[in-house]
Formats: C-alpha cells, sequence, structure tokens
C-alpha cells in the first residue's frame, strides 16, 4: 500500500539555524499537509498547500515557516531562525481530493529537536 | 472555538475484553466527519475508523465500532475482543471547514496479557 514518506526521522539542528523537512505524498494525492505534535500535547494543523498554493494556515504557521513543492514529488517544511520551542513531531499527511469524508494519509513524522 | 477532547489519557484492558475511548468534539459546523487514528509505537498514525456526522449509523470496522452522539456531541470508539497489536496511542479527529484535522489530546491503550 502507497505511503507517506517522511525524512529525516530526527533532526537536531542548533538555535537560530533553518530547517528543511522533507515529505514523499502518495503519488495520486493532490492535497498536502504539515502537523506539529509537542511533546505531551496534541497534534495542531499548520498548513495545507494544493495547485501550488497555500489553501489554508493556523495561527502558528508564521513568517518563520514557508512550505514548498520543489519538483513532482518532494512536499517541504522550512523553519527559518530556528527556536527551542520549535522542537516537535512534525508530521506531513496527504490527501487524494478536498473534501470532508477524505482521510488523510501521515508520515512517521520527523522529530525535530532544538538545541 | 473548534475543539475536540479526549479525557483518558491512559486506558488499559485485558487482552480479548472489550474498551471503550471517549470523545467530545464542539463545533458550530453542520457537516463534518469524525475520525480515529491510531499512532503505534512505530509513530505512523493509521486511520482506523470514520463516521460522516449527518449518517445516524454508527460505523463499525471488524472489531471497531463508534457510538456517535450527535446531539451530545460524543464520538466513543469501541475495541472487542482487544489484541496485543491494539497497543497505541488513539487519536479522536474532526475534519471541519476546509481541510484541516482538529485532533483531541490522544488516549493511549495498553493491552494486558
Amino acid at each position: 500500500e502507497p505511503e507517506v514518506t517522511q525524512t529525516p526521522s530526527h533532526q537536531v539542528t542548533q538555535m537560530g539555524q533553518e530547517v528543511i523537512l522533507r515529505c514523499v505524498p502518495i503519488s495520486n494525492h493532490l492535497y498536502f499537509y504539515w502537523y506539529r505534535q509537542i511533546l505531551g500535547q496534541k497534534v495542531e494543523f499548520l498548513v495545507s498547500f494544493y495547485n501550488n498554493e497555500i489553501s489554508e494556515k493556523s495561527e502558528i504557521f508564521d513568517d518563520q515557516f514557508s512550505v514548498e513543492r520543489p519538483d513532482g514529488s518532494n512536499f517541504t517544511l522550512k523553519i527559518r531562525s530556528t527556536k527551542l520551542e520549535d522542537s516537535a513531531m512534525y508530521f506531513c499527511a496527504s490527501s487524494p481530493e478536498r473534501g470532508l469524508n477524505q482521510p488523510q494519509h501521515f508520515g512517521d513524522g520527523t522529530r525535530l529537536s532544538i538545541l | 472555538a473548534q475543539t475536540v477532547t479526549q479525557s483518558q489519557p491512559e486506558m488499559s484492558v485485558q487482552e480479548a475484553e472489550t474498551v471503550t475511548l471517549s470523545c467530545t468534539y464542539d463545533t458550530s459546523e453542520s457537516d463534518y466527519y469524525l475520525f480515529w487514528y491510531k499512532q503505534p509505537p512505530s509513530r505512523q498514525m493509521i486511520l482506523v475508523i470514520r463516521q460522516e456526522a449527518y449518517k445516524q449509523q454508527n460505523a463499525t470496522e471488524n472489531r471497531f465500532s463508534v457510538n456517535f452522539q450527535k446531539a451530545a456531541k460524543s464520538f466513543s470508539l469501541k475495541i472487542s475482543d482487544s489484541q496485543l497489536g491494539d497497543a497505541a496511542m488513539y487519536f479522536c479527529a474532526c475534519h471541519l471547514g476546509a481541510q484541516k484535522l482538529v485532533f483531541g489530546q490522544g488516549t493511549r491503550l495498553t493491552i494486558n496479557p
């Protein structure tokens, strides 16, 4: 069964540095998402992406964050000037279509640790 | 505000027994979907079951079923004949508005052999 894949599984970065988290969504999916889960807290929506542009974003997704689909397969989340509080598990998800009944398929996540 | 609440941080059950995980939500949307996701130690979140808000019939997937009470905004997950492989974090989620999922805090389920 096709899967969403994320790399790396664990990223350690110095505070203030930029980090890029990578995702390869399921190949025929059209909608892409990033979520964040701070340790011990709930999973939070960051951003959704369709047709090469952001379709919805949360309050968390400020100017520090950006997303890109640089080619036909990758979907990246860039975090500039990382802060300690950016340490979290970041999940990528994709769905085939827009619609409430379309389940989102999640990757394994990238654990981001900011030192 | 649209919120999803799971009031049980941890639950445990004996293997082969039945367990129910609770979830309540709050939304002003008229149409929405509700999901239960399972997150085993391998970390990937896996869809367990989904329920459309306008359908009164409770969804069932093999050993997993839901008790959907729309008026009470309650969406509990029942796992029958619990197996060791069911041990995981379980997240209730509501699909609202455009595309985003709103998650509950999660319930860690332990299966005792």
